[in-house]
């Protein structure tokens, strides 16, 4: 149980096109879903909050109108990466609360790897 | 300023050793203390987990330590195997904003045959 599904798992596209990265919560009912970004051998960079329903909170630094991030449903929330520049190039991950698993627990999705020309 | 800091940035370790990741922290109000293990490509998997009201938990080969007033933690992998090798990131979060999950640097973990 628990399962964490993302769509697509790697993604290329031209610079100035958008692109729609979708995380499910294939088991469960996922309250909240985070948005993370990792760079090669770095850590995990917390981009965004959602809860489903309501606006995604941004942390300090992320653009909201470069990184849209809809939580429509218990199940989904999508973040699309809006005219994207090769900067944008990164590993996306996404991770969710609920499952029924202990307090405070998220389940990682397997990533998107993203990259711009 | 980070909140979470890991050490070694990359491990050798040789098959059937022990592997040691440590990790200090910093807020005190810290209870929750989660160890991911990332492979080339995919998303962290949760490995083990403590709370700090116990200073050990074990799981099969995976043992974390925690010293509260050292505000540090560790993971101890015994009988390492090839397997293990992978990624290894320690993070913290706290009851009243569990939504923010600080992360370590992490750690590249390499078990030779």
């Amino acid at each position: 149980g628990a399962v964490v599904s993302q769509h697509p798992s790697w993604v290329i596209c031209k610079s100035g096109t958008s692109v729609k990265i979708e995380c499910r919560s294939l088991d469960f009912q996922a309250t909240t879903m985070f948005w993370y970004r990792q760079f090669p051998k770095q850590s995990l960079m917390l981009m965004a909050t959602s809860n489903e329903g309501s606006k995604a909170t941004y942390e300090q630094g992320v653009e909201k109108d470069k990184f849209l991030i809809n939580h429509a449903s218990l199940t989904l929330s999508t973040l699309t990466v809006t005219s994207a520049h090769p900067e944008d190039s990164s590993f996306y991950i996404c991770s969710a609360i609920g499952g029924g698993g202990p307090r405070g627990e998220q389940f990682f999705g397997p990533g998107t790897r993203l990259t711009v020309l | 300023q980070q909140q979470v800091k890991q050490s070694p940035q990359s491990l050798i370790v040789q098959k059937g050793g022990i592997s040691i990741i440590n990790c200090a922290y910093e807020n005190t109000a810290f209870d929750y203390f989660p160890w991911y293990q990332q492979f080339p490509g995919k998303g962290p998997a949760l490995l083990i987990a403590i709370r700090p009201d116990v200073s050990e938990k074990k799981e099969g080969r995976f043992t974390i330590s925690f010293n509260k007033s050292a505000k540090q933690f560790s993971l101890h992998i015994m009988d390492s195997q090839p397997g293990d090798s992978a990624t290894y990131f320690c993070a913290a979060t706290t009851e009243y904003n569990f939504n923010k999950f600080y992360f370590g640097s992490g750690t590249k973990l390499n078990v030779k045959p």
